[in-house]
């Protein structure tokens, strides 16, 4: 089955420590995207990625990095020097790049809970 | 910046009531996307309805519909006869054409009650 698998789904650091959430899609979808979300709370964009090898900063990107070295594949780290870092983080991908369609919308992964310890 | 605002952060409705949620954006470029998307308590975000900024006609999928001005840059999601597992946080969020970034509002917390 197509999707979208975000791994693991809880994840404890403890301070000062640098952890790295997957993601993987398997829809062969052009852009991906990393949202953090706090109880309540909306979800903010950290880094979103149209091809491989680019990617572009959200609006809340201090304090973590990505990469996408494959079209499938785009990790987030969560590094030391993000100061609250315990929160629901969701990855998505959705078709096409900028000027092409936009009436493609996001598919989700299920969600990783990081709990700082 | 936030270009999304949903100001309602609750709402009770009554099975079987209509519900409308207000979502207002802000964008200069003239081609752009507004999606809706249903996060129940389990955290799974589930799309439920799409308009484009050059659609004519305001976009409708089973008991959901998007109430679009586009000069007012509103674009209200009504859901008609609430079900109890109609209960979740529902988010608006927009794309625009020429960056493909995808912004959420604050999203919007709906319950239901029998």
């Amino acid at each position: 089955d197509g999707g979208i698998t975000q791994s693991p789904k809880y994840l404890f650091r403890k301070e000062g420590q640098n952890v790295t959430l997957s993601c993987e899609q398997n829809l062969n979808h052009d852009a991906m995207y990393w949202y953090r979300q706090d109880p309540g709370q909306g979800l903010r964009l950290i880094y979103y990625s149209q091809i491989v090898n680019d990617f572009q900063k959200g609006d809340i990107a201090e304090g973590y990095s990505v990469s996408r070295e494959k079209k499938e594949s785009f990790p987030l780290t969560v590094t030391s020097a993000q100061k609250n870092p315990t929160a629901f983080y969701l990855c998505a991908s959705s078709m096409g790049r900028a000027g092409w369609s936009l009436a493609t919308e996001a598919f989700f992964g299920q969600g990783t809970r990081l709990t700082v310890v | 910046a936030q270009k999304i605002t949903q100001t309602q952060p609750g709402m009770f409705v009554q099975e079987k009531e209509a519900v409308t949620l207000d979502c207002t954006y802000d964008t200069s470029d003239p081609s752009y996307g507004l999606f809706w998307y249903k996060q129940p308590s389990s955290g799974e975000m589930i799309f439920l309805i799409y308009q484009g900024s050059y659609d004519q006609q305001n976009a409708t999928e089973g008991r959901y519909s998007l109430n679009f001005q586009k000069a007012r840059k509103s674009a209200n999601l009504v859901i008609s006869a609430s079900q109890l597992g109609d209960s979740a946080m529902y988010f608006c969020a927009m794309r625009e054409a020429n960056d493909y970034k995808l912004s959420f509002g604050a999203g919007t917390t709906v319950t239901v009650r029998a």
